[in-house]
């Protein structure tokens, strides 16, 4: 499986944009980048997923760069109710299961 | 909104025990799969289910787990003997089918080994 890597922690302030970004410099041609996130005592929910273009949604915006390498999840306003930690995941087209890192932690200030 | 859902929500039994989790997956879902969170680590692939039977499991899905789907709507994860290792939380995740992008994932049972 792909790796990917996220920081493990960032902070915002509520009703702000928070760009959360995501390195995948191993990712194939056949990789999906999906997002998923896990707000406390909660399970996964998903939020987004993307192959080469940038990707719009209720919930968010995924924008991915050019070589596919690295990708940002964008909250464009940020709430209380969106800290959780977030999972960016490489999956395979036809691929079942998800195969999660640490992901980033989100931390929104009052 | 259709959901996954599990009971129990919280489950403590005696090391040696067997224990089973109960998932009840979105109706029209043909895949289902169990994941497992030890406290404050990752999310871990268990097994997927697809058509009565496994279709991957990881390391961790050894001998003492096994997986069912004893009825037309329930989704089952049995935990054969258990360990203190056991604890964790277990989440019961599906989708639609083998090309759907989102698994949606239930609210996870916390299995606590005495």
């Amino acid at each position: 499986d792909a790796k990917t890597t996220q920081p493990n922690s960032m902070e915002s302030n509520e009703e702000e944009p928070v760009h959360l970004p995501c390195n995948h410099s191993t990712i194939s041609g056949t990789d999906y980048i999906h997002w998923y996130r896990q707000l406390p005592s909660q399970g996964p929910e998903y939020v987004i997923h993307g192959l080469t273009s940038n990707v719009n949604n209720r919930m968010a915006s995924l924008a991915i760069a050019e070589d596919r390498k690295s990708s940002t999840l964008i909250l464009h306003r940020a709430t209380l109710r969106d800290a959780a930690v977030y999972y960016c995941i490489l999956r395979d087209q036809g691929a079942q299961k998800l195969v999660f890192g640490q992901g980033t932690r989100l931390t929104i200030n009052p | 909104e259709p959901e996954v859902t599990q009971t129990p929500s919280h489950q403590v039994t005696q090391m040696g025990q067997e224990v089973i989790l109960r998932c009840v997956p979105i109706s029209n879902h043909l895949y289902f799969y169990w994941y497992r969170q030890i406290l404050g680590q990752k999310v871990e692939f268990l097994v997927s289910f697809y058509n009565n039977e496994i279709s991957e499991k990881s390391e961790i899905f050894d001998d003492q787990f096994s997986v069912e789907r004893p009825d037309g709507s329930n989704f089952t994860l049995k935990i054969r003997s258990t360990k203190l290792e056991d604890s964790a939380m277990y989440f019961c995740a599906s989708n639609r089918d083998r090309f759907s992008d989102t698994q949606y994932f239930g609210p996870g049972t916390r299995l606590t080994v005495l």
